[in-house]
């Protein structure tokens, strides 16, 4: 089967670092991607990851590791309006897209 | 970049009543589109693959009957819940892949209200 595990909620400071972890087990495994969904809106695409490494757009960065089925999210400078929902998700061979329940990231000033 | 227009963005319909949700890619060709469905404060849930020219493909528990999918063109997919209960109350989500760094653009969304 497949399953994504990440934590419910999270809360950090406005201007400090966060990092959201995602363990997967999947079949067929291409890539881990990152979603953030703010209430009452779709998910908007972050950053994909297909091979191991750190891969980094602005204040967003991504890590991957296969040989441990785990990634991770990094926010930096963190702002208000970055409190939202985020989802992993991994990409099958299927070329479906699997998401994780979701890490809701609550942002305190 | 690649955009997926999805609409009504909120519907409202009486029970037994069937709902069309549509989902356009605009300035580019999506052969293959993706419905989710996600219940508040839950995770998105894929029901199933909308695959152009031919049949749709229904994840495990999935009415294929009570979700009826059809991707007539390569810019097309359309979702019909058919006699809707207040169960299927939930909110919609259409996504495609665009071909760029595999990112997967998501449509707006569309809540539904069965009342």
């Amino acid at each position: 089967g497949q399953s994504l595990e990440q934590p419910s909620e999270v809360t950090a400071v406005e201007g400090a670092i966060v990092q959201i972890n995602c363990t997967y087990q999947t079949s067929g495994f291409y890539g881990l991607s990152w979603y953030q969904q703010h209430d009452g809106g779709a998910p908007t695409f972050l950053s994909y990851n297909a091979l191991d490494g750190l891969e980094e757009t602005g204040r967003f960065s991504s890590f991957l590791s296969r040989s441990d089925s785990y990634g991770y999210l990094l926010l930096q400078e963190l702002q208000m309006k970055d409190s939202a929902s985020y989802f992993c998700a991994v990409r099958n061979r299927d070329d479906k897209i699997i998401f994780g329940k979701g890490t809701r990231l609550h942002i305190l000033p | 970049g690649a955009v997926v227009s999805q609409h009504p963005s909120w519907v409202i319909c009486k029970s037994g009543t069937s709902v069309k949700i549509e989902c356009r890619s605009l300035d580019f060709q999506a052969t293959t589109m993706f419905w989710y469905r996600q219940f508040p404060k839950q995770s998105l849930m894929l029901m199933a693959t909308s695959n152009e020219g031919s049949k749709a493909t229904y994840e495990q528990g999935v009415e294929k009957d009570k979700f009826l999918i059809n991707h007539a063109s390569l810019t097309l997919s359309t979702l019909t819940v058919t006699s809707a209960h207040p169960e299927d109350s939930s909110f919609y989500i259409c996504s495609a892949h665009t071909g760029e760094n595999y990112g997967y653009t998501f449509g707006s969304g569309t809540r539904l209200t069965v009342v």
